[in-house]
């Protein structure tokens, strides 16, 4: 099993570009969250998939971010229009379904995103 | 409002001594509660888990207490070595019933350990 993969692990673009962050859950594994971790400050949630489905985008900017998660692939958190501050690591982490109270989440490298 | 808040914000001991991380969190309904270690420029991993009938839990040298009356948490290091330097993330689940937990993080703790 290969845990969560996420890629590119750096990806630079200049400010007006867009950008596409990917992630690939574990095998098995049908939920996704998305998270945002700017320096020095602690993990923010952002979205939360099920396949095909989003359950809960509370934590997403109300413009040029979205996200999915396809029937076949991987999860795609985009940027549209980059500005310096989404600089950020952004993470993911997957789950299989809640069933139980101490389900796991798994996180994956993240992904270093620099606007210049 | 669910909060999780972590102290010391940093905290860097001798090699070989023994450390405890706080935590103390207002999160309801409470599902869990996770102790996660980060690596810089690495993914979370995650050191314990436990639920609400749950007083401690052990992994290796890291041992999670527990206190749901009083909503506090604490991860104690054991004979830390330099390997232990990290930032310890404390991360509280709340249960939503529907199946989709939230999970709500602290900011996390920064600890260096020095030989």
């Amino acid at each position: 099993n290969a845990g969560v993969m996420q890629n590119p692990r750096h990806l630079v673009r200049r400010r007006g570009q867009e950008a596409r962050l990917r992630c690939s859950p574990m095998k098995g594994h049908s939920h996704v969250y998305w998270y945002r971790q700017l320096p020095e400050e602690g993990l923010k949630f952002m979205v939360y998939l099920q396949k095909e489905n989003i359950i809960d985008e509370s934590g997403m900017p109300k413009e040029r971010f979205s996200a999915e998660f396809p029937k076949e692939g991987p999860s795609i958190l985009r940027i549209q229009q980059v500005v310096r501050g989404d600089s950020a690591a952004y993470f993911c982490a997957s789950s299989p379904p809640w069933g139980r109270a101490n389900t796991e989440a798994f996180f994956g490298q993240g992904t270093r995103l620099t606007v210049v | 409002k669910n909060q999780v808040e972590q102290s010391p914000q940093s905290l860097i001991i001798l090699e070989g001594k023994n450390c405890t991380l706080q935590c103390n969190y207002t999160v309801s309904p409470f599902s869990n509660l996770r102790w996660y270690k980060q690596d810089t420029g690495r993914g979370p991993v995650s050191l314990t888990i436990m639920t609400f009938s749950e007083n401690t839990k052990s992994n290796g040298r890291y041992t999670a207490t527990l206190d749901a009356d009083t909503k506090q948490s604490s991860l104690h290091i054991t004979a830390s070595q330099l390997s232990d330097s990290a930032s310890y993330i404390c991360v509280v689940s709340v249960y939503s019933g529907g199946g989709a937990d939230g999970l709500t993080f602290g900011k996390g703790t920064h600890l260096i350990i020095q030989p």
